[in-house]
């Protein structure tokens, strides 16, 4: 099945720093989300980007599918932006949605 | 963005006994839903996908007969732990893909089986 890495797995900013994850898949994709999962749990839409880049506010994402690969900037971290960020996937062949979760990179920003 | 409901959002029960988890979608139909699982510090698994009308389909390594799916409705499908043990305790999550695009998450119920 496909296979997904996300980097880095932890990092801890001071408030105010930008920072970029990442997340490398190993096939082809018909559906990329990232979402961020708050303290309680919860998972948070972030961006919906099988394609191309998108904006919100302080957040930004990048897909380049050709290449595998899809980034999501965070800019002046605050420390409500703690937590977890996955990227999640359905595979080319697949377009039911059930996901394939990356490992997360755990994010801990300091005021 | 579309909502999707889950309730309980916390659970607490004693070994053997059944608890069920239902997931509504409030302002969208969705004939296929989502269960996940994630334990402490991992990410989430795919236990199985319900389907509106037919019979739920499971991960490989997931037990049917413990983890019951039903998909009552368009906007309704039910997880239901029979006779939980404390290893079935774990942050059980649905989803729903809105208009076969982006997929909307429930809040997640904690389950602690004691």
């Amino acid at each position: 099945g496909i296979q997904v890495e996300q980097s880095p797995p932890d990092l801890i900013l001071q408030e105010g720093a930008n920072s970029t994850l990442r997340c490398n898949f190993s096939d082809s994709v018909n559906n990329l989300q990232w979402f961020h999962q708050n303290p309680w749990g919860q998972l948070i839409n972030l961006f919906y980007i099988p394609s191309g880049t998108k904006q919100n506010g302080r957040l930004s994402a990048t897909t380049v599918a050709t290449e595998r690969y899809s980034l999501l900037y965070i800019s002046s971290s605050q420390t409500t932006d703690s937590g977890v960020y996955f990227c999640a996937l359905s595979p080319g062949d697949n377009y039911g949605q059930n996901f394939v979760f990356g490992p997360g990179t755990r994010l801990s920003v300091l005021p | 963005g579309a909502v999707v409901s889950q309730h309980p959002s916390w659970v607490i029960c004693k070994s053997g006994t059944s608890v069920k988890i239902e997931c509504r979608s409030l302002d969208f139909q969705a004939t296929t839903m989502f269960w996940y699982r994630q334990f402490p510090k991992q990410s989430l698994m795919l236990m199985a996908t319900s389907n509106e009308g037919s019979k739920a389909t499971y991960e490989q390594g997931v037990e049917k007969d413990k983890f019951l799916i039903n998909h009552a409705s368009l906007t309704l499908s039910t997880l239901t732990v029979t006779s939980a043990h404390p290893e079935d305790s774990s942050f059980y999550i649905c989803s729903a893909p809105h208009r076969h695009t982006e997929a909307f998450f429930g809040q997640g119920t904690r389950l602690t089986v004691v």
